[in-house]
């Protein structure tokens, strides 16, 4: 089983609907992320979380909300998703000792019609 | 200025070659530093962490310059299945990604 799980792994929806990716890990690590990715523009950090209930807006935060109400659970929403939501999604799961690593999921492919 | 630049390449090589990639970041307090593996459609995947020092892992060497704030990554004798992305990673509270530089190792 993989150790950071994202579902759905692809997801086609309309414009202004709500949808909310999801991120479970069993690695036990407290530090968790959400990106995205588009072509040329490489990861662009969204949100991360360094334990339970602690938010931390990234670069671009806008037209996102996430909640981090289980270690182990990192979620990610789009209140009213629009076309240039359209990306790949990855989360990614940390451990708090210093200047380690981050761990992917497989991602989450989304567009958004 | 974006935090972590990148050659986008592509860098097109023969098998065997020896490649470099070079990556630059602005925030000086940065404290931690990688190298990661990005195949088409794929998560990106750790290669190798960047020390200090500089570290070897078989055919990969990294190499980190803080005074002039960048950091190298050297591949030598090519495959093919060193074909991918790879990503440039700089942290300090955060980690800021490269765009990442595409080699393509061809026979």
């Amino acid at each position: 089983d993989a150790d950071v799980t994202q579902t759905p792994r692809n997801r086609i929806t309309k414009t202004g609907k709500r949808i909310m990716l999801e991120c479970s890990q069993t690695k036990g690590h407290d530090r968790m992320y959400w990106y995205r990715q588009d072509p040329g523009l490489g990861l662009r950090l969204i949100y991360y979380s360094f334990d339970v209930k602690d938010i931390n807006k990234g670069e671009i935060s806008d037209g996102y909300s996430v909640s981090r109400q289980a270690q182990a659970k990192f979620s990610l929403s789009l209140e009213s998703a629009i076309p240039n939501q359209t990306a790949l999604y990855f989360c990614a799961t940390q451990s708090q000792t210093s200047n380690q690593p981050q761990h992917f999921g497989d991602g989450t492919r989304l567009s958004i019609l | 200025r974006k935090e972590v630049e990148q050659d986008p390449g592509p860098f097109n090589v023969p098998e065997g070659a020896t490649v470099a990639f070079n990556c630059t970041y602005s925030n000086s307090a940065s404290q931690s530093f990688f190298w990661y593996r990005q195949d088409c459609r794929k998560e990106p995947k750790l290669l190798m962490s960047v020390y200090s020092s500089g570290n070897e892992d078989g055919r990969f060497t990294a190499q980190l310059n803080r005074a002039s704030q960048y950091i190298s990554l050297l591949i030598r004798d090519s495959k093919l299945s060193d074909s991918a992305t790879y990503l440039c990673v700089v942290g300090h509270n955060d980690m800021r990604f490269g765009a990442g530089t595409r080699l393509t190792v061809k026979p």
